[in-house]
């Protein structure tokens, strides 16, 4: 797997804050976090462009790696609705050719 | 506005069969990208297109083709099914600003017997 994901399950309580990472071994123009409920597609939830970039999005917090090649995904506060499967991807273009890449991603259980 | 549109929802095939299936992108978006998605696993890659043009191809055999049309829409065709097609398949559409960031559609569970 280009992207792994750490850790692959997590379960935590409500009101915990979590972090989610993601590494790789290629270099990734960009990199975004999605999320995943039970049939349904992966929602976007951050986008970072810049080497060592820090966004924010409510109560989530990413930062891409100097390197370009890692991530990371804090959640703050958490709540029930925030379970789902977190994946990362990267983006690349080699030779002309662009392609996004998903982790396996990082099941989310958050006990009331 | 409408977010991406996929169909049929659900799919039943028999092997050996070919399968056709649709996406519409969000309205002003040109970009559509096809993943493949087996449970337990992230989505793979199988394509890109941008005005009409492949601009990335995944992993795939060439059982697997796509096209794009002038309205931007998209299909994926699979051709001589295998069990092992079975999966949830993604369509994808991006602006062209941003053509790193995928907005999905709900998918088409396909299943093949």
């Amino acid at each position: 797997q280009l992207l792994e994901q750490s850790p692959q399950f997590l379960s935590i309580q409500e009101g915990e804050n979590l972090t989610v990472y993601c590494n790789s071994s290629s270099v990734f123009s960009s990199l975004q976090w999605y999320r995943q409920e039970p049939g349904e597609g992966p929602v976007l939830l951050i986008a970072l462009y810049k080497a060592g970039e820090l966004t924010s999005n409510g109560r989530l917090t990413a930062q891409f790696g100097i390197t370009r090649k890692d991530s990371f995904l804090n959640i703050s506060a958490s709540i029930p609705s925030d379970v789902g499967i977190y994946f990362c991807a990267g983006y690349q273009t080699q030779g002309g050719s662009e392609k996004l890449v998903f982790g396996k991603g990082t099941k989310l259980t958050v006990n009331p | 506005d409408a977010g991406v549109t996929q169909s049929p929802t659900h799919l039943i095939k028999t092997r050996g069969q070919q399968v056709t299936l649709r996406c519409s992108p969000i309205s002003g978006h040109k970009s559509v990208s096809w993943y493949q998605q087996v449970l337990g696993q992230g989505p793979q890659f199988i394509f890109q297109y941008y005005e009409k043009e492949e601009r990335g191809r995944g992993n795939f055999p060439d059982r697997f083709s796509a096209r794009q049309f002038p309205n931007y829409s998209s299909e994926l065709n699979v051709n001589a099914l295998l069990l092992g097609d079975s999966a949830l398949y993604l369509c994808a559409s991006s602006p062209r600003d941003r053509v790193t960031e995928a907005f999905f559609g709900q998918g088409t569970r396909l299943t093949v017997v």
